[in-house]
C-alpha cells in the first residue's frame, strides 16, 4: 500500500509569484484535505476535495486554489504569494464514507516566500 | 465554533515513564470524532489514536490510550513506558460528524524524552 507522498520537498519563491504543490493520495483514498502549518502552530484547513470537486473550504482567500484529478492526486495553487504564506503546506488524504474518515498525512512540502 | 485547546506546551518524561498530555475541546454538538497526531522532525503527521464520541470505552493502540471524558470535553492521551522514539510534537484534533472534511487542531504539545 503506497503512503500520500507530497512534491516538492522545498519550494522558495518572491513575493507576487505563484506556486503549485503536488499530493499523490493513499491506495483506496478518494478524497484530499490540504493544510497550512505555520511555524510552531497546529496545521489550519485550506480546502477539501472529493470527486474531482472542492468539498469544503476553510478560511483561506480565493488566491488558494486546488484541483483533484480522476487518478485522485491533487494540486494546490497559491497566486499572489505573500510573505505570511511561508509554511508547511500539508496534504491529507481519506476514504470518503460513513465514520471517522481518517485523514493521513503526507511528508509537507515547506514553502519559503522571500 | 469549536476549538481545540492544548494547555502544554512542552512536557518532559523519563524514559520507560508514563506521561499525559491533555487537550480540551468547545463544541455544541454530540456526534464527533476525535484524534492525536504525532509530528516528528520529519515533519509527517502521523495517527497515534482515534476515539469515536459515541463509544464510551476508551481507545487503546498499545502503549498509547486516551482518557476521554464527554461531559468535561476533555480528551487526554497516556503513553505508557515512554521511548525515544516517542519524542515529537502530539497535536489533538476535532473533526464533526457532520462535517467530513474539517480536522480542527489544538497548537501541540512537544514531548521530550530523557535517557
Amino acid at each position: 500500500e503506497t503512503g500520500v507522498t507530497q512534491s516538492p520537498t522545498h519550494l522558495i519563491k518572491t513575493r507576487g509569484q505563484q506556486v503549485t504543490l503536488r499530493c499523490s493520495s493513499q491506495s483506496g483514498h478518494n478524497t484530499v484535505s490540504w493544510y497550512q502549518q505555520a511555524l510552531g502552530q497546529g496545521p489550519q484547513f485550506i480546502f477539501q476535495y472529493y470527486r474531482e470537486e472542492e468539498n469544503g473550504r476553510g478560511n483561506f482567500p480565493p488566491r488558494f486554489s486546488g484541483l483533484q484529478f480522476p487518478n485522485y492526486s491533487s494540486e494546490l495553487n497559491v497566486n499572489a504569494l505573500e510573505l505570511d504564506d511561508s509554511a508547511l503546506y500539508l496534504c491529507a488524504s481519506s476514504y470518503l464514507a460513513g465514520g471517522p474518515n481518517t485523514q493521513y498525512f503526507g511528508p509537507g512540502t515547506r514553502l519559503t516566500v522571500l | 465554533a469549536q476549538t481545540v485547546t492544548q494547555s502544554q506546551p512542552e512536557m518532559s518524561v523519563q524514559e520507560a515513564e508514563t506521561v499525559t498530555l491533555s487537550c480540551t475541546y468547545d463544541t455544541s454538538e454530540s456526534d464527533y470524532y476525535l484524534f492525536w497526531y504525532k509530528q516528528p522532525p520529519s515533519r509527517q503527521m502521523i495517527l497515534v489514536i482515534r476515539q469515536e464520541a459515541y463509544k464510551q470505552q476508551n481507545a487503546t493502540e498499545n502503549r498509547f490510550s486516551v482518557n476521554f471524558q464527554k461531559a468535561a470535553k476533555s480528551f487526554s492521551l497516556k503513553i505508557s513506558d515512554s521511548q525515544l522514539g516517542d519524542a515529537a510534537m502530539y497535536f489533538c484534533a476535532y473533526r464533526s460528524a457532520r462535517s467530513s472534511y474539517k480536522l480542527i487542531f489544538g497548537s501541540g504539545t512537544r514531548l521530550l524524552v530523557r535517557p
